[in-house]
């Protein structure tokens, strides 16, 4: 079964500095979808970024990139320029690549709480 | 065009009573998921339905949850005997269709209390 590790309980950067959020994964397979979701205090969950396993390519957006390592099965989110309002927790997930059935549901790790100071 | 709605936001029960938990997926959306997320942990997948289908229910608990995705009208997350262990979010996502390229869309969850 496929597991998701988010080593971090918390993290704390300063307001415009660049913070990194770590997340390891364990799978067998060799196609699959992975994901930061992320949830302020509304609990509205957020898709922030996602990559497939396929794309050697890192994975941008805006000032949100992933660092993805296939091989060490290490997928992590830095974040560019914090912001205040980027204080959330952050949610790393898993989703096979696999069609249909019951491979389609995500699995996500414990999250990071992330606090940005001013 | 409406995101994923979930009603109630919050819900109260007393042991022994039976939570529903309403999800109407956004429009165009015929595939749903809903997963549970407790105090300090993160989400974990409960059941898979497509209309009038249940696909997966590999993680719902094997008495008193059950779910229903009608061919009209919201899915539903019932629980029956609440116990205070089900006090949890409650969050469920729609999909427009079973390839795992498709995103999955969140409600806002509903915060169930069993006091």
């Amino acid at each position: 079964a496929q597991t998701v590790t988010q080593s971090q309980p918390e993290m704390s950067v300063q307001e415009a500095e660049t913070v990194t959020l770590s997340c390891t994964y364990d799978t067998s397979e060799s196609d699959y979808y992975l994901f930061w979701y992320k949830q302020p205090p509304s609990r509205q969950m957020i898709l922030v970024i996602r990559q497939e396993a396929y794309k050697q390519q890192n994975a941008t957006e805006n000032r949100f990139s992933v660092n993805f390592q296939k091989a060490a099965k290490s997928f992590s989110l830095k974040i560019s320029d914090s912001q205040l309002g980027d204080a959330a927790m952050y949610f790393c997930a898993y989703r096979s690549a696999n069609y249909g059935g019951s491979q389609g549901n995500l699995i996500f790790g414990k999250g990071t709480k992330l606090s940005v100071k001013p | 065009n409406a995101g994923v709605m979930q009603n109630p936001r919050h819900l109260v029960r007393r042991r022994g009573q039976e939570a529903r938990l309403r999800c109407s997926p956004m429009k165009g959306h015929s595939h749903v998921y809903w997963y549970r997320q407790l105090p300090e942990e993160g989400l974990k997948f409960m059941v898979y339905l497509q209309k009038e289908n249940i696909i997966d229910e590999s993680g719902m608990p094997k008495e008193r949850f059950s779910a229903e995705f009608p061919k009209e009208g919201p899915s539903i997350l019932r629980i029956q005997q609440v116990v205070r262990g089900d006090s949890a979010a409650y969050f469920c996502a729609s999909s427009p269709g079973a390839s795992s390229y498709n995103e999955q869309f969140f409600g806002p969850g509903t915060r169930l209390t069993v006091l």
